[in-house]
């Protein structure tokens, strides 16, 4: 709940407008990554996901770009909505590991 | 939500008692995992599972054990809790039919007094 969020970095953000949410991950030979989000009080819930052999993947309003070069990865949302008010988090695995790394994440609030 | 359910979903136990929590999955997935969450911590793996009666340490497994004994249950046991295992815990699943995603259940939130 809310005292996961207690150390995070914020992102604050009108709403209407763009977020972008980074991460950087750890493993070179990462080849699998996926963001989350997660709302006070619930589990981790799937947005988006993108394999090493992909440098960009869009969903429904959301986006997710990768730069293997410097091992960075960000979640960009379009025209953000109170209900995008949540912590983001992304997570990294490498094929046949079946072991995941996350990231500590990023609290987003979404301004009226 | 991938049919995963945990429970129980919020408990409070006192140190030197043990605990067990339950994790059930209805799609039956092979792989099962269990992690915990703490501020300043991404989640972290305590143990998880590549099928029944196959489980493997994580990160953090001192202090706890693990059982799966059918593919829907994957049980959590603190044989003696600690203050330090107050947490909440997340049980998750991989998905082997496509991609690797990992899908969470609710979470349960264990205080150790």
């Amino acid at each position: 709940g809310e005292s996961v969020g207690l150390h995070l970095p914020t992102l604050s953000v009108q709403e209407g407008d763009n977020s972008i949410i980074n991460c950087a991950y750890s493993n070179s030979a990462s080849d699998y990554f996926i963001w989350y989000k997660q709302e006070s009080g619930k589990g981790p819930q799937f947005i988006i996901d993108i394999r090493s052999n992909m440098d960009k993947r869009q969903g429904q309003r959301v986006t997710v770009l990768l730069n293997k070069t410097v091992k960075h990865l960000s979640l960009q949302i379009a025209a953000t909505q109170p209900g995008d008010s949540a912590v983001y988090f992304c997570a990294e695995s490498s094929s046949g590991t079946y072991k995941y790394i996350f990231g500590t994440g990023t609290r987003l609030k979404v301004l009226a | 939500d991938a049919g995963i359910t945990q429970s129980p979903r919020h408990k409070v136990t006192e140190t030197g008692t043990p605990v067990t929590l339950r994790c059930h999955q209805t799609e039956n997935h092979r792989y099962m995992y269990w992690y915990r969450q703490d501020p300043g911590h991404g989640l972290r793996l305590i143990h998880y599972s590549y099928g029944v009666k196959d489980t493997d340490k994580g990160e953090v497994s001192d202090g706890y054990s693990v059982s799966r004994s059918k593919t829907e249950d994957f049980l959590l046991t603190l044989e003696s809790a600690t203050s330090s295992q107050t947490s909440v815990y997340f049980c998750a699943i991989r998905e082997t039919s496509g991609l690797d995603t990992q899908y969470f259940g609710p979470g349960t939130r264990l205080t150790v007094l």
